[in-house]
């Protein structure tokens, strides 16, 4: 199983560019989300989305944008890269189920300059 | 709203110690609660699921509790290794979605 799938793995952005993140997870999960890690900190929340056509703002959402036409994909919309965006960015999939454990794409490390 | 803390943000032992990393949250209306360990530069590979249900669950040298009423949980790791340094994340989850802690960063020098 591929699991979830993350790319590009790397991008160099300039400041006001546009970019789409790319997430495609093959176990059929429901329930997607992105997150954001910044040098030496947690996860922080963009959006998440509980099934195809639901999306909702999650701890940082400002600057993003967030679609979910399908079960498998979750893209992640820069519209204006700024410099504060510069970060690495984690798509995870998981089940409604709360027996079920969360899995984490290999990141995207995102530099805007 | 749900806030996840880790204590201590690093630690750094000789090989073989066992050592305990905590994870703390204000909610226990929590689901279940993941230990995940991330390498440098990598992603994050899930070491447990607790669920809201269990006291704890062991896999290999690691033992991970959780004490809803105290809204606490520990992960205990026997043994330490150079191998096992790494940065060690828990996550509480909370209705739809998975609210994470800082971290501790951790080192095991031989």
């Amino acid at each position: 199983n591929a699991g979830v799938t993350q790319t590009p793995k790397f991008r160099i952005l300039k400041i006001g560019q546009s970019m789409t993140l790319q997430c495609a997870q093959d176990m059929n999960h429901n329930y997607m989300y992105w997150y954001r890690q910044d040098p030496g900190m947690g996860l922080k929340l963009i959006y998440y989305s509980v099934g195809a056509g639901i999306t909702d703002k999650g701890e940082v959402p400002n600057g993003y944008n967030v679609s979910r036409s399908t079960t498998e994909d979750f893209p992640l919309r820069l519209e204006l890269a700024a410099p504060s965006q510069t970060s690495v960015y984690f798509c995870a999939s998981n089940s409604p189920m709360t027996t079920t454990e969360a899995f984490f794409g290999q990141g995207t490390r995102l530099t805007v300059v | 709203k749900q806030e996840v803390t880790q204590i201590p943000a690093a630690l750094s032992v000789p090989e073989g110690e066992n050592l305990v990393l905590n994870c703390s949250f204000t909610d226990s209306a929590i689901y279940n609660l993941q230990w995940f360990r991330q390498d440098p530069g990598k992603g994050l590979t899930s070491l447990l699921l607790i669920q809201s249900s269990q006291r704890e669950q062991t896999s290999g040298r690691l033992n991970a509790s959780l004490d809803k009423s105290s809204g606490r949980s520990t992960l205990y790791i026997a043994a330490s290794q150079p191998g096992d340094s790494a940065t060690y994340l828990c996550a509480g989850r909370d209705t739809d979605k998975l609210i994470f802690g800082t971290g501790t960063r951790l080192q095991v020098f031989p």
